[in-house]
C-alpha cells in the first residue's frame, strides 16, 4: 500500500518568510509524528498527533513553529518568519497506535528546507 | 531524560567482514528499541525491532538483542556487502506512543 508522503520534496525560502510543509500518513493511522533532521543536531522529535490532538509539543523549537492536523489525516507543519537554522530536512512519521503501545513508525522521505 | 548513544562513524568495513555497531539507552520505564537504516537519498526504513529484555530483532541478515541488563542494543551482521553501505540510527521509544529517542546515526561504507 502507499506510504506516508511529503511535498514538497524540496524547498527553498528567502529569510523571514513563512513556510508550510505537508504530511500524508498511511490510512488508518491514529498517531503522526514530526521530525528535523539537521547535520549538527542529528534527528529531533518535533511534536506528536494522536487523530487530531497533540498530546506533546515539546519538541517544537520556538512559538513560530505550529502544526495542525485535520480529519486524522494530513498534517501541516507551519514554520513562520524563517531563519537560517531553521534549514534542515523535515521528516513525517505515522504509525497505527500511540499512547499505551508501541508500534513502529513509518517514515515519510522529508522535506529539505533550505532559507537563504 | 531518556536518550540513546550510539557509536560514532564512520565505520569503513571491506565486503564479508563482521559489523558490529554499540548501542546503548538510558530510560525510565522499559522501552521499545529499533534500528533504523538510511540508504543514500532514501527515507529512513525500519531494519529490526525488540520490544522486550532478552527479545532478538532479526531481518536481512542483522540482529540485534535487547540486553537490559547491560541497557544495550548492538546491531551486528556477520557478513556485509557493498549493499548495505547506508547511515545506521539506534533508537528507543521513550514512553509508549510517544516520540522516538534516536542517537546520532552510524554511516556505515563497505568497500569490494
Amino acid at each position: 500500500g502507499a506510504g506516508v508522503s511529503q511535498s514538497p520534496s524540496n524547498k527553498v525560502t528567502e529569510k523571514g518568510k513563512d513556510v508550510e510543509l505537508r504530511c500524508d500518513p498511511i490510512s488508518g493511522h491514529t498517531a503522526l509524528y514530526w521530525y528535523r533532521q539537521s547535520l549538527g543536531q542529528g534527528l529531533e522529535f518535533l511534536i506528536y498527533f494522536q487523530g487530531n490532538s497533540a498530546p506533546d509539543k515539546s519538541g517544537l523549537p520556538s512559538d513560530r513553529f505550529s502544526a495542525e492536523r485535520t480529519g486524522g489525516s494530513v498534517s501541516t507543519l507551519t514554520i513562520q518568519r524563517t531563519q537560517q537554522e531553521d534549514s534542515a530536512v523535515y521528516l513525517c512519521a505515522s504509525s497505527p497506535r500511540g499512547a499505551g503501545m508501541t508500534y513502529e513508525q513509518y517514515f515519510g522521505p522529508g522535506t529539505r528546507l533550505t532559507v537563504t | 531524560g531518556d536518550s540513546v548513544t550510539q557509536m560514532e562513524g564512520p565505520v569503513t568495513l571491506s565486503e564479508e567482514a563482521f559489523l558490529t555497531i554499540n548501542c546503548t539507552y538510558t530510560a525510565t520505564g522499559y522501552p521499545s528499541l529499533f534500528w533504523y537504516v538510511q540508504y543514500p537519498g532514501e527515507g529512513l526504513q525500519l531494519l529490526l525491532k525488540a520490544t522486550k529484555a532478552d527479545d532478538k530483532g532479526s531481518n536481512k541478515g542483522f540482529e540485534a538483542t535487547y540486553r537490559k541488563e547491560t541497557t544495550s542494543f548492538h546491531l551486528e551482521k556477520g557478513s556485509v556487502q557493498v549493499s548495505d553501505s547506508a547511515v545506521y540510527f539506534c533508537a528507543s521509544s521513550g514512553q509508549a506512543g510517544t516520540a522516538l529517542i534516536f542517537g546520532k546515526g552510524t554511516t556505515l561504507s563497505v568497500s569490494s
